[in-house]
């Protein structure tokens, strides 16, 4: 039962444009999301974290966005750079028996095309 | 936020044999928690290190299989016991808490032949 769901594994993209990455969920009792950026042989990095109760964030280059009666949410990259060539995981946070956990999506990996 | 050194960064390890891997963290941290990252898939909690107590374990993983040590607040261990070819996968531990993020250390590539 995948909680957490990036239906994309793969998204390549023009320099300069935008990065559009999606991830559904179906637990309503997600509290925070969050997206993390993976390098090969490196541990995931923590990029940006939103609340249930919010519906964007913004930090520099990176907004996500949540849209609860859909379920959705997606992380925007304005302007896309070579740098962000990595593997993008989304994230959702719930707690459980007192203890907070993170369930993870399957990963989408972001090609930047110079 | 913290840092975390893991180790080893990778090892080719024969079936049945058994694989510490080693968390360090730069600062004190109640709860330390261990991932797995099978090929192609999205990262796993095995369990939560909490320093002092036993570590709680998520469904499908057991401390027979995962035991886990934890005898500080800036050091765990994360043992992979009698493994097979289905455990190869990359390990992750990390710390931290939402909605601050986590922090993951560099993972353990490991490959059972």
């Amino acid at each position: 039962d995948q909680q957490v769901k990036q239906n994309s594994p793969s998204l390549s993209v023009q320099e300069g444009r935008i990065s559009i990455l999606n991830c559904d969920y179906t637990n309503s009792m997600f509290d925070y999301f969050l997206w993390y950026k993976k390098y090969p042989a490196e541990g995931p990095t923590f990029l940006i974290s939103i609340s249930s109760i919010k519906d964007k964030n913004e930090d520099g280059r990176f907004t996500v966005f949540l849209n609860k009666s859909a379920k959705h949410l997606s992380l925007h990259i304005v302007p896309s750079q070579p740098g962000d060539s990595a593997v993008y995981f989304c994230a959702a946070s719930t707690k459980i028996q007192g203890a907070q956990k993170l369930v993870f999506g399957q990963g989408t990996r972001l090609t930047i095309n110079p | 936020s913290a840092v975390i050194s893991q180790k080893p960064s990778r090892d080719i390890c024969q079936r049945g044999t058994s694989l510490t891997i080693q968390c360090q963290v730069d600062s004190q941290v109640t709860m330390m928690f261990w991932y797995r990252q099978q090929p192609g898939q999205s990262l796993t909690l095995i369990a939560t290190a909490n320093q002092g107590s036993e570590a709680t374990y998520e469904s499908g993983f057991v401390i027979d299989k995962f035991p886990i040590s934890r005898p500080n607040l800036t050091f765990s261990t994360l043992t992979v016991s009698n493994m097979s070819p289905e455990d190869s996968s990359i390990y992750l531990c990390s710390v931290g808490q939402t909605p601050y993020g986590y922090t993951f250390g560099s993972g353990t590539r490991l490959t059972v032949v």
